[in-house]
């Protein structure tokens, strides 16, 4: 039973636009929820996080919304760029749980150039 | 600042064999998990410890699945006897997981193919 999910496998954006990335949960203890990008033949790095206090965090060129009514989290990439290019994971956590995540199954998104 | 160590970066082996995957986490964080990437069912966690003791192993999908974090700077997952189903991308990750919730630090990944 999968709690995260990314119901679009991939997306594909010229560069320069928006990029948006969606995640759905079902869980209503989740209170953390992270961002990832993953290239080929690395691990995960993370990329932005937003706890559940919050609607919307940014850094940079990266946005994460959270709509704790709706149960979902998305990640917007202005402008895009090809580097940008890679797979992207949404996760989620609850308290006291030693950190354990749950992870959606990844967006990849290519950015044309 | 040394990240998340994993060793081999690629193994391949006959199924039967034992396989043996390596972690070094981040000095000085308390948590580490151990993830399989496959395309069918993207990043499942299969095992994590916190302060050395494995806390929830139910991801683990067979008894031929085993892992062990001896101290605070070692893990490793074994496979015992290894099939060709097992081939995958093996993570490890660490945190600090003491003061509320944090990102997790990947390695780069053991690429493991059973032939």
């Amino acid at each position: 039973d999968q709690q995260v999910k990314q119901n679009s496998p991939s997306l594909s954006v010229q560069e320069g636009r928006i990029s948006i990335l969606n995640c759905d949960y079902t869980n209503s203890m989740f209170d953390y929820f992270l961002w990832y990008k993953k290239y080929p033949a690395e691990g995960p790095t993370f990329l932005i996080s937003i706890s559940s206090i919050k609607d919307k965090n940014e850094d940079g060129r990266f946005t994460v919304f959270l709509n704790k009514s709706a149960k979902h989290l998305s990640l917007h990439i202005v402008p895009s760029q090809p580097g940008d290019s890679a797979v992207y994971f949404c996760a989620a956590s609850g308290k006291n749980n030693f950190n354990k995540f749950y992870f959606g199954s990844g967006t990849k998104l290519n950015v044309k150039p | 600042d040394a990240g998340v160590i994993q060793s081999p970066r690629h193994e391949v082996t006959e199924m039967g064999q034992e396989v043996t995957l390596r972690c070094k986490p981040i000095s000085g964080h308390n948590s580490l998990f151990w993830y399989r990437q496959t395309m069918m069912r993207g990043l499942e966690l299969l095992i994590y410890f916190n302060n050395n003791v494995p806390i929830d192993d139910s991801g683990m999908p067979e008894d031929r699945f085993s892992a062990k974090m001896p101290n605070a700077s070692f893990s490793t997952l074994k496979i015992q006897p290894s099939e060709p189903r097992d081939s995958a991308v093996y993570f490890c990750a660490s945190s600090f997981s003491t003061f509320g919730n944090q990102p997790q630090h990947f390695g780069d990944g053991t690429r493991l193919s059973i032939l």
